[in-house]
């Protein structure tokens, strides 16, 4: 399966702490986006690299940063966690045509 | 501020219903329109729309643009219970040449009772 990958699936942490999430692109794609969704906030865009270089900023709180390696794999940075970083958080790749833009399985965060 | 306003919020109908959801924007730099079916995991990609009055089709599924009004629908016909899902309605901006930073509405959950 060529798909987007995200691990972990799910994470359970506690206020203060710091994680990270992990996402593979599809193959052949150059971009990554990360996007959260929550119950009341809906899906939102946070933050957008093409082949490593940031390309797009959107609603991403300074706690949290990304970066996207060489290998094209991404990683997203969650810290100083609050119980309202709880949330969806899904990664997406695409080519140059955005109807190929697929999301990945997400990973659930639980901020206790 | 850019937003998308999807309604209704949820919608309860029986198989073989026909429903219209509906989806308004108000984006600067509109570049697409795009609907997304979500179920108990990630969104998945319905249609793509970029030009007024052109219906796309697939199945049961249509959607339609307008552009002047700043809104689309998405229609299904003969409702199935595998139809329930949430509905996602999105817009991407031209970005500064970018693509992909949608912005998407709250969703409208559709329950079909058999």
């Amino acid at each position: 399966d060529s798909g987007v990958t995200q691990t972990p699936k799910h994470l359970i942490t506690a206020t203060g702490q710091r994680v990270t999430l992990r996402c593979s692109p599809r193959s052949g794609d150059l971009s990554v986006y990360w996007y959260q969704q929550s119950l009341d906030q809906g899906l939102q865009f946070l933050i957008q690299y093409y082949n490593g270089e940031e390309r797009a900023k959107g609603n991403i709180l300074e706690r949290f940063s990304a970066q996207q390696f060489p290998d094209l794999h991404s990683e997203l940075n969650l810290s100083s966690l609050e119980l309202g970083d709880s949330a969806l958080y899904f990664c997406a790749s695409s080519s140059e045509r955005l109807a190929e833009f697929e999301f990945g399985p997400g990973t659930r965060l639980t901020v206790l | 501020e850019d937003k998308v306003v999807q309604s209704p919020l949820s919608l309860v109908v029986h198989e073989g219903d026909t429903v219209t959801l509906n989806c308004s924007y108000e984006v600067t730099n509109f570049r697409s329109l795009l609907w997304y079916k979500q179920e108990k995991k990630a969104p998945t990609f319905l249609f793509m729309l970029t030009s007024s009055g052109i219906e796309k089709k697939s199945g049961r599924l249509s959607s339609i643009l307008d552009k002047k009004e700043l809104f689309s629908i998405l229609n299904i016909t003969a409702t199935q219970t595998g139809d329930s899902a949430v509905y996602l309605c999105a817009v991407d901006q031209n970005y500064g040449g970018s693509q992909g930073n949608l912005i998407f509405g709250k969703g409208t959950k559709l329950s079909v009772k058999p």
